[in-house]
């Protein structure tokens, strides 16, 4: 079976300083990474992907995620934090095989001032 | 926003009462979804429908019913919920049911069951 871990809840981080935010996978076949972020009250909103090529995605709002097939991660980056990147961001995994979109747990990103 | 309109946004609702989730994707998607966001577990994938066919049925239980008329539009039909079926119920739509594909949300139906 598929699975995502984001072993960080919460994420603190003061605006203009670089941020990240930690995903692992466990997935059979060549996986196919996604990040995803939340704000209150909202859905699911794409960010970025990883389906194959460059391990260093690029995606909306600045973010950009390094895929890493020895560690098994794709952690979410962004240079310079701003107070309304705070939300909860979401990693997920499926794969070539056909699986579904499996999500990990959710982190919580805090942008101070 | 996005594309994908859920109704209502939110929905209180007694143990005995039936009620239905609407959701309308513009996006010219052929796979919809419905999962399931509570505050204690992470996303939980309910049902996937490709080209109006459902495909995965993720062990929901009865109580809960979709249905796909068209591309365009999902329903989940809701009877005798219990309270812990308390969460914010998400619709999505991605173009086809690839692994590959990004999916699009609506803004979820806040249910409270009580």
């Amino acid at each position: 079976a598929q699975s995502v871990a984001q072993p960080e809840d919460q994420v603190n981080v003061a605006e203009g300083n670089p941020l990240t935010v930690k995903c692992t996978y466990s997935v059979s076949g060549n996986p196919y990474l996604f990040w995803y972020v939340q704000y209150p009250n909202r859905g699911l909103q794409f960010l970025l992907k990883y389906i194959t090529g460059d391990n260093l995605v690029k995606g909306s709002y600045g973010f950009e995620a390094e895929f890493n097939k020895s560690q098994t991660s794709f952690h979410l980056k962004k240079p310079s934090a701003l107070v309304s990147d705070s939300a909860l961001y979401f990693c997920a995994v499926s794969n070539n095989a056909g699986n579904m979109l499996t999500f990990g747990g959710g982190t919580r990103l805090m942008v101070k001032p | 926003e996005t594309g994908v309109t859920q109704t209502p946004r939110h929905l209180v609702m007694g143990m005995t009462n039936k009620k239905s989730l609407k959701c309308e994707q513009h996006l010219g998607h052929n796979a919809m979804y419905w999962y399931k966001q509570s505050a204690k577990k992470p996303l939980e994938l309910m049902f996937v429908y490709s080209l109006e066919e459902r495909v995965e049925n993720n062990s929901v239980p009865s109580r809960f019913s979709p249905e796909c008329p068209n591309s365009s539009h999902l329903f989940l039909h809701l009877h005798t919920l219990q309270p812990e079926d308390s969460a914010l119920y998400l619709c999505a739509s991605s173009p086809f049911r690839y692994g590959s594909d990004e999916q699009y949300f609506g803004p979820g139906t806040r249910l409270t069951v009580t």
